[in-house]
């Protein structure tokens, strides 16, 4: 059963940088696709990127394209999402989550505990 | 982008009701799409998938239908622990959510 452990809340100033982390145990992060989520009250929740092992490459969301950078760190197994140039729409929780890899399915079916942002000045 | 409308936005029905939830694609989806549970401060849990797969393990009182852009969800009979925001997710290009159907007890 894989499991996704996120790091704790966060509060920003507008146009600072927040980088969240999401540890995966009974797996390994080869072996995942892994995506994020946010979700804010007024938009609810936005798909913002992911990785798809089969082609190696990682999509962004282009609403968030420039400001995103997902990155992993296969000997730790801990996935990282970093936001940029941060706004107050920016306030939410953050989700780590993944996608069965290697099979015709497209939802998400393991997902982190979720880390709040806040961004106020 | 691919915009996904639900509605209602809120339901109040009672225990044993029959709970319907449609969720519209502003494009053809063909059937890519997913039903998730959220329930309050907890993370989503993908219940349907492919728009009428049930998930091993969920109740079998949860189904969905639907093909193109119109899709549904149906609780059979509505029991207190169903009480949750619903959201409906396509995949035909990358990933969109609607914005959430919350469902409450009358």
């Amino acid at each position: 059963q894989v499991q996704l452990v996120q790091s704790g809340a966060e509060v920003k100033k507008p146009g600072a940088s927040v980088k969240v982390s999401c540890k995966v145990s009974g797996s390994t992060l080869t072996e995942l696709s892994m995506h994020w989520v946010r979700q804010t009250p007024g938009k609810g929740l936005e798909w913002m990127g992911g990785f798809d092992p089969e082609d190696g490459e990682t999509i962004y969301a282009q609403k968030f394209q420039g400001r995103v950078t997902m990155t992993e760190d296969t000997s730790t197994d801990i996935a990282y999402m970093e936001l940029s140039s941060l706004r107050s729409e920016d306030t939410a929780v953050y989700y780590c989550a993944t996608k069965p890899t290697f099979q015709p399915l497209y939802y998400f079916d393991f997902w982190g505990q979720g880390t709040l942002v806040t961004v106020s000045s | 982008d691919i915009q996904m409308t639900q509605s209602p936005s809120s339901l109040s029905a009672s225990v044993g009701d029959r709970v319907t939830i449609t969720c519209q694609a502003s494009q053809d989806i063909t059937t890519f799409l997913n039903w998730y549970q959220q329930k309050p401060g907890k993370a989503p849990k993908v219940l349907i998938y492919d728009a009428s797969n049930l998930r091993p393990g969920v109740p079998s009182r949860f189904s969905g239908s639907g093909s193109g852009t119109d899709f549904t969800l149906t609780i059979s009979s509505l029991q207190p622990e169903d009480i949750a925001t619903y959201y409906c997710q396509q995949y035909d290009s990358l990933y969109t959510f609607g914005q959430g159907t919350k469902l409450e007890i009358k």
